[in-house]
């Protein structure tokens, strides 16, 4: 069975530094990886998606990378700003139709202005 | 867009009482899904849907049924509500699995 674990599971950092979230999953054999922030009461959004087939993908300040054979992703989030105050989630799926999305219990992320 | 919609955003049963929770997507989206989060267990599958008049279980059906009788609308169903059932419910949706949408969520308490 599918395991996914993201440490730390919250991080305070001062605005302006750069940071690291990771992901890691007990079964290698997976069709994406998706990252995805929940802000406290909303529902998720997805930040970034990538194929097992790529190696990373980045949008604007994020970038994720994903290594298969050793079961990891990491989120990197450059130039940190109050506004990424949210709680973020990985999650693996094993194939194309969705419904063995796994999810991680998330890192709870505090930006200090 | 509204993207996925959910209704309603809070509610509070009794136990015993029964409600249904309405998901509406306009992405034209082919599979659903109804998720539930609670402190501690993250995000766990309940039912999904892979079209239009289907439904299958996921991780933790047990006290709930779905219908899908139209491609853009998800109905999660609680037949005899359990203080257990007390959760935040999301639904998502996708097209072929590739990423899913969220909807903003249903706060549901059962005294």
């Amino acid at each position: 069975k599918q395991e996914v674990t993201q440490i730390p599971a919250a991080l305070s950092v001062p605005e302006g530094e750069n940071l690291v979230l990771n992901c890691s999953f007990t079964d290698s054999a997976i069709y994406n990886l998706q990252w995805f922030r929940q802000d406290p009461g909303k529902g998720l959004t997805s930040l970034l998606l990538i194929q097992s087939s790529q190696r990373e993908q980045t949008s604007g300040r994020l970038n994720a990378s994903l290594d298969k054979s050793s079961g990891r992703s990491t989120l990197y989030i450059a130039a940190s700003q109050p506004g990424d105050s949210a709680t973020y989630l990985c999650a693996v799926t094993r194939d194309n139709y969705g419904q063995n999305f796994v999810f991680g219990p998330g890192t709870r992320l505090s930006v200090l202005p | 867009n509204a993207g996925v919609t959910q209704t309603p955003k809070f509610r509070v049963l009794k136990t015993g009482q029964s409600m249904t929770l309405l998901c509406a997507q306009d992405m034209n989206h082919e599979y659903m899904y109804w998720y539930r989060q609670d402190p501690g267990m993250g995000l766990r599958l309940i039912h999904y849907s892979v079209g239009e008049g289907t439904t299958a279980k996921g991780e933790v059906p047990d006290g709930y049924n779905v219908s899908r009788l139209k491609k853009q609308n998800f109905l999660l169903g609680l037949e005899s509500a359990a203080p257990s059932q007390t959760s935040v419910y999301f639904c998502a949706s996708s097209v072929g699995g590739v990423g899913q949408f969220f909807g903003p969520g249903t706060r549901l308490t059962v005294l």
